[in-house]
């Protein structure tokens, strides 16, 4: 594809269901990220993928939170027994993976999620 | 961690006029600083990235310099233009986590 992709761009749910945002990564990307955006708010680490290592899950705000990349391509983000302070745009970039972080970030275009 | 802090919060100028952003960083071994531009509604974008080994970098009419020393770096925005309006992000990153200012709302008035 021509860039990163992210499903669904909206998502409305109740509190306490769960979400699963999904991303798929510029082809060949090594490196995937996510990152959350609260309204008037920085955009917020929360997991890094890099090839075959080890996930950085530091920015995870709780045990809720989880994700995984399959294949070294698509990631799904879960969110478990959603709360309304979760309520944010979530934001999945991808970049080559060569340059270890000091390269562009291709950011897909987010998806919405509102908590009820 | 990395803690980047982004000056003012919201900008408003005149067409032609130029806009300053400002950031801070808090972590010493941070050696890339890149600013990403985000347009309403739309997904945010590379504008321009500067490394630790320089000091100012220019790309037309933006330009970020960079005080290694005081842990500051800054956008330049000269002649602004309508298409300029969006909000600006700053970050720091000591390796592959960026670390995000909060953001600045610019707003070029014709």
């Amino acid at each position: 594809g021509a860039g990163v992709s992210q499903s669904p761009s909206n998502k409305v749910t109740e509190k306490g269901k769960d979400v699963e945002l999904r991303c798929d990564p510029i082809s060949g990307h090594t490196a995937l990220y996510w990152y959350r955006q609260s309204l008037g708010q920085g955009l917020e680490f929360l997991i890094y993928f890099q090839g075959n290592s080890a996930p950085d899950k530091s920015g995870l705000p709780s045990d809720r939170f989880s994700a995984e990349r399959t294949g070294g391509s698509v990631s799904t983000l879960t969110i478990q027994r959603t709360q309304q302070e979760d309520s944010a745009v979530y934001l999945c970039a991808s970049s080559a993976g060569g340059r270890q972080g000091k390269e562009e970030l291709f950011f897909g275009e987010g998806s919405r999620l509102t908590v009820l | 961690g990395e803690n980047v802090e982004q000056h003012p919060s919201t900008l408003s100028v005149q067409e032609g006029d130029s806009a300053v952003i400002k950031c801070t960083y808090s972590d010493s071994a941070s050696n890339y600083f890149p600013w990403y531009k985000q347009e309403l509604g739309k997904r945010p974008q590379l504008i321009i990235d500067i490394r630790s080994n320089v000091g100012e970098k220019k790309d037309q009419r933006i330009a970020v310099t960079l005080n290694k020393t005081a842990k500051h770096f800054s956008l330049h925005i000269t002649e602004t233009q309508p298409e300029d309006s969006a909000v600006y992000f700053c970050a720091a990153s000591p390796g592959y986590k960026l670390s995000f200012g909060a953001g600045t709302t610019v707003t070029v008035r014709a």
